[in-house]
């Protein structure tokens, strides 16, 4: 079982709904989680990160984290042709340890 | 959010050549940073992780002495491809994340490496 684990995709969806990208993690002393985005030929950009059980929105954001069930997502409203780009869920556990899923690719359909 | 920022963006050298690329926190300190490297089409892969005045602590099956790394001030480290060969040929990222505090990694913008 991979430490984080995350849907390769592609995940595809129409112009204008929501999309749900999902991330389930195996350590349960994790303490933070992290979403990241990167489009293709570019380094990653920190979109959200959460620890606390919950919804965390930010824009048209929303992290949500269940600790219980050891996962995180993220969904994207109202999405745009220029969210499709690959996602990942990145862990953190102690102080200097990460650890990144293989992401979600998505594609927003115009 | 803070910015990191990696010099160069791209590099292109001959087999044989070393090549030293810059990872340098621009609005915070960092005790910490990290390198990746990534293939195209492929995951992020943590070469090492990088200590202000210390040695850096490299993933299993990394040659530290191909890949150097110096992390000489809270602001500046260096990652150097020794002898490069065409299969080192990647993406290199570095990454940081600010002392004190809550954890979030700021990535560079990557180098990319082509070795000839």
């Amino acid at each position: 079982q991979k430490e984080v684990e995350q849907n390769s995709g592609p995940l595809s969806v129409p112009e204008g709904a929501i999309a749900s990208l999902n991330c389930t993690y195996s350590d349960r002393g994790s303490q933070s989680f992290f979403w990241y985005r990167q489009y293709s030929g570019k380094s990653p950009e920190l979109i959200m990160f959460i620890y606390s059980n919950g919804d965390k929105e930010d824009g048209r954001f929303t992290a949500q984290l269940n600790k219980a069930s050891q996962y995180v997502s993220l969904l994207i409203r109202d999405s745009q042709p220029s969210d499709s780009a690959t996602y990942l869920c990145a862990v953190k556990r102690g102080t200097y340890k990460y650890i990144f899923g293989t992401g979600t690719r998505l594609k927003v359909l115009a | 959010g803070a910015v990191v920022s990696q010099h160069p963006s791209w590099v292109i050298c001959k087999s044989g050549t070393s090549v030293k690329i810059e990872c340098r926190s621009l609005d915070f300190q960092a005790t910490t940073m990290f390198w990746y490297r990534q293939f195209p089409k492929q995951s992020l892969m943590l070469m090492a992780t990088s200590n202000e005045g210390s040695k850096a602590t490299y993933e299993q099956g990394v040659e530290k002495d191909k890949f150097l790394i110096n992390h000489a001030s809270l602001t500046l480290s260096t990652l150097t491809v020794t002898s490069a060969h065409p299969e080192d040929s990647s993406f290199y990222i570095c990454s940081a994340s600010p002392t004190g505090g809550v954890g979030e990694l700021f990535f560079g913008e990557g180098s990319r490496l082509t070795v000839l």
